[in-house]
This record gives C-alpha cells, structure tokens and sequence, in this order.
C-alpha cells in the first residue's frame, strides 16, 4: 500500500489569516490522484481539492489551493482567509489511477482562532 | 438529498455478539469501500468492492466481513466483536469512470461492551 504521511497533527491559525497544511507520500507510479478532505467534529468527510498527478498546474477551489511537487512527492493545502467553519481534521489523501483504493494520512487538526 | 447513508449513526454491541454495519449509496456508484477509524487515526481501508468483486486489504482480520447484494447496498458484518474493534466505521462510494474523488457516509460509530 502507498503511504501518505501528514506529519503535522494540529495546527492553528488566526482567523483571516493564511495556513498551511502539509502533505507527503511515497509511491512508484507516475499517475495517480491526491486529495485534501475535511472531517468536521461528528461529521461526514467531505472533498476540499483533488490534484491529477498528470496535470503541471495546481489545483485551486476558491480560497483553498495545492502546492503539488511530483518530483518531490509532496502535495500542501493552503487556506487563505482561514474563517471558523474552516476548524477540522484535514486529511491527505492517495490514490492510483490504476486501482481503486484510496489510502489516508493520519490527519491535521486545525484550530481556527477567532 | 443524502447520497451515501450509513445506518445505524451508533451501535453498542456486546462483545463477542455479531453485528452489522449497513451502508446504502443513491449515485450509482460502482465502487463501495468500508473504513475503520479509530480516534486521531487515519482511516483505514478494510476492503471495498469493484461491482461485485470482493477485494479484501491483507491485514484486514478474518472477522471482518462485507457483503453486497446490490449495487446500492454494502454490509460490514462483524463476526465477534472485541473491545479493539471500537471504532468510527465509513463507507465510501466512487465511480471508477469519473476521475478519483470518494463519496463518505456519516459513519457509523461503534462501541463494544
């Protein structure tokens, strides 16, 4: 199985203000999928940003954007103007084009602070 | 406008009694996969299935068992529970056809006594 390490597990940020969380993996395949999702307190994973190893360009969703270094195997989720309902378990995700599994990090909590 | 449902939301169960798990998805998915996570951990792939094509992870303990009898459908059958097997269980969907993402369920929260 791929490995995924999120080795950051909790971090904090102003509200306002701009965090990063960091994201690392380790596999032998050149085309695969990355994620970033959020688990809120007692609540569903839903998808933040979804990266295709192919594409050069990194992926962006209104305020959050990927720093995705292929070569460097290393994918980070920047917020930007970081608001309350932002508070959650990131979680950084793999998954190969070729299979079906997708294969988590241990997770970032993050703490917005009013 | 729920589209992967995991009933029940908690489930106490007694140790060593069997217990399943059922997950249920409104999109058609192809592709069903059961999680097991435990507190500040990362989910854990317990098997999925392809259709119905079953594909079971390695270390995933023979007292884990999952069925689906239709497209819509997954069970997770616990066998006989042990206290390590309290855990947040999530089902997942995706569609192999559109690139990547993962529908989750809101999970189903387990306890053994």
């Amino acid at each position: 199985a791929q490995t995924v390490t999120q080795s950051q597990p909790e971090m904090s940020v102003q509200e306002a203000e701009t965090v990063t969380l960091s994201c690392t993996y380790d596999t032998s395949e050149s085309d695969y999928y990355l994620f970033w999702y959020k688990q809120p307190p007692s609540r569903q994973m839903i998808l933040v940003i979804r990266q295709e190893a192919y594409k050069q360009q990194n992926a962006t969703e209104n305020r959050f954007s990927v720093n995705f270094q292929k070569a460097a195997k290393s994918f980070s989720l920047k917020i930007s103007d970081s608001q309350l309902g932002d508070a959650a378990m990131y979680f950084c995700a793999y998954r190969s084009a070729k299979g079906n599994q997708f294969y988590f990090g241990t997770g970032t909590s993050l703490t917005v602070i009013p | 406008d729920a589209m992967v449902i995991q009933n029940p939301r908690y489930q106490v169960t007694q140790f060593g009694k069997p217990v399943t798990l059922s997950c249920s998805q409104t999109l058609n998915h192809n592709v069903m996969y059961w999680y097991q996570q435990k507190s500040s951990q990362a989910p854990k792939l317990l098997f999925h299935y392809y259709d119905k094509d079953f594909n079971n992870e390695a270390d995933t303990p023979d007292n884990f068992q999952s069925r689906r009898p239709n497209t819509s459908f997954c069970f997770l059958d616990i066998r006989s529970p042990g206290l390590g097997d309290a855990a947040m269980y999530l089902c997942a969907t995706s569609n192999l056809f559109l690139p990547g993402r993962a529908f989750f369920g809101q999970g189903t929260r387990l306890t053994v006594v």
